[in-house]
């Protein structure tokens, strides 16, 4: 089955830069979704399309896709950003929907 | 706002059955395709099902074929899932999500409910 690699966890200090990459076979063909999920919380979306942002996430949040991987940037990283992210697409024909193992982030 | 609302959890045996519910409110549910996720306690999302706006076409993951039905009534702004001969490894937080299309393909989940636990013993 198809499968998407992100690192199990990233840490930076607040106002830095963290990247969070996902990796999969499919993903020049397929695009890529962004959620990130509090501790005890639902997921929410926080990127479309590989690099659309929804409308009230905030703009130190982009995406953008390279070949087989996809990455997540936060630019300077607020404590509030402490959460788990997850990248979700679909195998190459489209029908079954995948999501990555989750990368932790951490706020030093 | 858009709301769903996840129920029908609980506490059930190995080899019984479940159904879930999620309500739905704030949009127009017959306009949007609608699935259900799932996540084990400190593991990830797992994706199980989606379906088509007026039900006709669903999908289901490789590991709940068989067992996971998914359903809607859009008269009443429900969606279902039907699980059948749970297993223990079937305990996990059951989300409901909205979702939309790319082209004319079902792509991503872009609201969330807050989840229903199933917890499966043995």
């Amino acid at each position: 089955s198809y499968e998407l690699t992100q690192p199990p966890s990233v840490s930076v200090s607040p106002g830095q830069t963290a990247r969070i990459t996902c990796s999969g076979d499919a993903l020049p063909k397929q695009y890529a979704y962004w959620y990130q999920q509090r501790p005890g919380q639902a997921p929410i979306l926080v990127i479309f399309k590989d690099s659309q942002r929804p409308s009230g996430i905030p703009e130190r949040f982009s995406g953008s896709s390279s070949g087989t991987t996809v990455s997540l940037t936060i630019t300077g990283v607020q404590a509030e950003d402490e959460a788990d992210y997850y990248c979700q697409s679909a195998d190459s024909s489209g029908t079954y929907k995948v999501f990555g193992g989750g990368t932790k982030l951490t706020v030093l | 706002q858009v709301q769903m609302v996840e129920s029908g959890g609980g506490l059930v045996k190995s080899g019984g059955s479940l159904r879930l519910s999620c309500v739905a409110s704030g949009f127009s549910f017959s306009d949007y395709y609608m699935s259900w996720s799932r996540q084990a306690p400190g593991k990830g999302l797992d994706w199980i099902s989606y379906i088509s706006t007026s039900g006709s076409q669903t999908n289901y993951a490789d590991s709940v074929k068989g067992r996971f039905t998914i359903s809607r009534d859009n008269a009443k702004n429900l969606l279902h899932l039907q699980i059948n001969n749970l297993r223990v490894e079937d305990t996990a937080v059951y989300y409901c999500a909205r979702g939309v299309l790319v082209g004319a393909t079902f792509a991503y989940f872009d609201n969330w409910g807050q989840g229903t636990l199933v917890t499966v013993s043995s």
